[in-house]
């Protein structure tokens, strides 16, 4: 098993541009959820979702999407890059939600971003 | 949604003593609490769950004690050895996702 796939590991943006970030899970989880880190912040919610069909907003929501077609996929799009959304990005998934029986998270290696 | 706090952002210890980190809450008690263990570059993974009813946890060298009094969690390494040295986060669950704390880095010297 491949586990958490995400890509791109690395990408630089202009402000303004839009793009999507790929995650792919091929652990059949219903639960995937995107995370942002930054330096003195720790792990932020951005969008979760609890199955094919089914997104919800996280703690920092503003200036991203997603959508959830299949249980695999879960893309993160951001619409107009901002400086201030460098950062590393995390994709996460698990059999169920966090609060049922305290899911472990599965995690990808991240993707760097970088908006100048 | 939950403040967390874990106690140092860093942390050195001699090889083969006991690493102490400390994570600190202040809302509602949570149902499960997690600690996971970040390399630098990599994703979180996942390491010890504990539950609210359960006082301490054990696994290998790892011991994970849950105080809802205190609103506290205390996760012990045992033994530490240079290939711990890592971040290490806890995390809160909520009904449909986890509150991390910012992590504490260990660096246990040879």
């Amino acid at each position: 098993n491949a586990g958490v796939t995400q890509t791109p590991k690395f990408q630089v943006l202009k402000t303004g541009q839009s793009m999507t970030l790929q995650c792919a899970q091929d652990m059949n989880h219903e639960y995937m959820s995107w995370y942002r880190q930054d330096p003195g912040m720790g792990l932020r919610l951005i969008h979760y979702s609890v199955g094919a069909g089914i997104t919800d907003q996280g703690e920092v929501p503003n200036g991203y999407n997603v959508s959830r077609s299949t249980t695999e996929d879960f893309p993160l799009r951001l619409l107009s890059a901002a400086p201030s959304q460098t950062s590393v990005y995390f994709c996460a998934s698990s059999y169920s939600s966090p609060g049922q029986n305290g899911q472990p998270q599965h995690f990808g290696d991240g993707t760097r971003l970088s908006i100048l | 949604s939950q403040k967390i706090e874990q106690n140092s952002e860093a942390l050195n210890i001699q090889e083969g003593k006991t690493a102490t980190l400390t994570c600190n809450y202040t809302n509602y008690s949570p149902a499960y609490l997690q600690w996971y263990r970040q390399d630098p570059g990599r994703g979180p993974v996942f390491l010890l769950l504990i539950r609210e009813n359960e006082k301490e946890k054990r696994k290998e060298r790892l011991k994970v004690t849950f105080d809802t009094t205190l609103k506290q969690s205390l996760f012990h390494i045992t033994a530490s050895q240079p290939a711990d040295s890592a971040t290490y986060l806890c995390a809160l669950s909520g009904a449909n996702n986890l509150f991390f704390g910012t992590g504490t880095r260990l660096t246990v010297i040879p």
